[in-house]
């Protein structure tokens, strides 16, 4: 079993629906990263996690530390919003820290 | 503009060779990462750097070399011992300490071995 699970692993999705992509994870973490990676390969980093919630613009982010468990929202989705959305979560390793990385979701907006 | 700027975009490698990819930062940031990323698997890490003229191995390091000679740079060589090179190579950049801060990551290169 792969240490950060995400869900679901593909997502098709109208303009404008509101769309819930989801990540568990297995070990202790300091926090977690939500990435975008678009169909050229660059990733952007959107949201880092260590508590509560974050928002930007139509996208929201969630972590719940006891659950083990976070959430990426967007709200009134857009075909521009298609990619690869990546949950990675950072843990002390070897006196410096660590990523491990979702599989990503792939979300397609269709207009 | 700062960013993480990776070259080529697309490398392809006869069977054999050695091959160097670029990894440049104009960020200042101390620590550097190069991850790889196969279809269907979340990125590896395969090298890290925290400072100038250190670096680690990472998750699979086997058939791979780094070298940091300078902070703006962490150029990486896919060896002829790599048994899979084919793939997918991500550069990324943090300020020191990882956890409190934002990851930056390049545009990749894609290398295919022929």
């Amino acid at each position: 079993k792969n240490e950060v699970e995400q869900s679901p692993q593909n997502l098709t999705a109208q303009e404008g629906e509101f769309i819930t992509i989801n990540c568990s994870y297995s070990v202790g973490i300091s926090a977690l990263h939500w990435l975008q990676q678009h169909p050229g390969g660059g990733i952007v980093s959107l949201f880092m996690l260590s508590s509560g919630k974050k928002k930007h613009g139509r996208l929201i982010a969630t972590i719940n530390i006891q659950e083990k468990h976070s959430s990426l929202h967007i709200t009134a989705s857009h075909p521009r919003d298609s990619a690869v959305y990546i949950c990675a979560v950072c843990l002390p390793f070897s006196g410096t820290y660590k990523y491990i990385f979702g599989t990503g979701t792939r979300l397609k907006v269709l207009a | 503009d700062g960013g993480i700027t990776q070259s080529p975009k697309y490398l392809f490698r006869k069977e054999g060779q050695n091959v160097t990819l670029s990894c440049e930062q104009n960020l200042n940031h101390d620590a550097m990462y190069w991850y790889r990323q196969d279809p269907g698997q979340g990125l590896r890490l395969i090298y890290y750097s925290q400072i100038v003229n250190d670096f680690q191995k990472g998750d699979i390091a086997e058939g791979y070399s780094v070298s940091r000679e300078k902070k703006e740079s962490f150029p990486l060589t896919v060896t002829s011992a790599q048994k899979n090179p084919t793939a997918f190579y991500l550069c990324a950049s943090q300020t020191g300490q990882g956890f409190r801060t934002e990851a930056f990551f390049g545009q990749g290169t894609r290398l295919t071995v022929v």
